[in-house]
């Protein structure tokens, strides 16, 4: 099947820092790609949709200049959390849609854990 | 706006019993419908993906069904195993361009040996 990577799986990072997580689509090629965020014990919350060069769409109450997100090629999206705070401190996804697959298969990275002190 | 539901939060049963979960959504247009599977820590491992003109899709173990009308999908998994154990996820894609998913909360399974 298809794979989607992250990078990196983990990070530790101090209050104020900024932090650059990417998403590739390994073996497809994907004009669109989701960024999910998943806090503890509660299911993954849609943040914004990135499209091959394009602006991103966010949902509503995710700010766009904070998560900043760079759709630049067919495989590769990178979500920058910029003046991280400790309540940024999640577990963030990314989902890659596969062009040539079936219609909105969507496949999923493996996650980073992002923790903010 | 879609809200998908899942029942029961959480369900602990003995190995080798069928079991099923249960997901529910508001809105009846969908055009699609996954079930995935998450590990602790981990993402997401896609299970099974009904399209809105299908009524059910199986893969080994598991079977998943929908129904559209009531706004209904279960995944049944047959003679579970402690390997099974996971938190199993709904998500509901809309009609339209777009086509972001909607999860549910999730329903946590143990599986004792």
């Amino acid at each position: 099947g298809a794979v989607v990577s992250q990078h990196p799986s983990w990070v530790i990072c101090k209050s104020g820092t900024s932090v650059k997580i990417e998403c590739r689509s390994l073996d497809f090629q994907a004009t669109t790609m989701f960024w999910y965020r998943q806090f503890p014990k509660q299911s993954l919350m849609l943040m914004a949709t990135s499209n091959e060069g394009s602006k991103a769409t966010y949902e509503q109450g995710v700010e766009k200049d904070k998560f900043l997100i760079n759709h630049a090629s067919l495989t590769l999206s990178t979500l920058t959390v910029t003046s991280a705070h400790p309540e940024d401190s999640s577990f963030y996804i990314c989902s890659a849609r596969d062009l040539s697959g079936r219609d909105n298969e969507q496949f999923f990275g493996p996650g980073t854990r992002l923790t903010v002190l | 706006k879609q809200e998908v539901t899942q029942i029961p939060a959480a369900l602990s049963v003995p190995e080798g019993e069928n079991l099923v979960l249960n997901c529910s959504f508001t809105d009846s247009a969908i055009y699609n419908l996954q079930w995935f599977r998450q590990d602790p820590g981990k993402g997401l491992t896609s299970l099974l993906l009904i399209q809105s003109s299908q009524r059910e899709q199986t893969s080994g173990r598991l079977n998943a069904s929908l129904d559209k009308s009531s706004g209904r999908s279960t995944l049944y998994i047959a003679a579970s195993q402690p390997g099974d154990s996971a938190t199993y996820l709904c998500a509901a894609s809309p009609s339209g361009s777009a086509r972001q998913l909607t999860f549910g909360s999730g329903t946590q399974l143990t599986v004792l040996p």
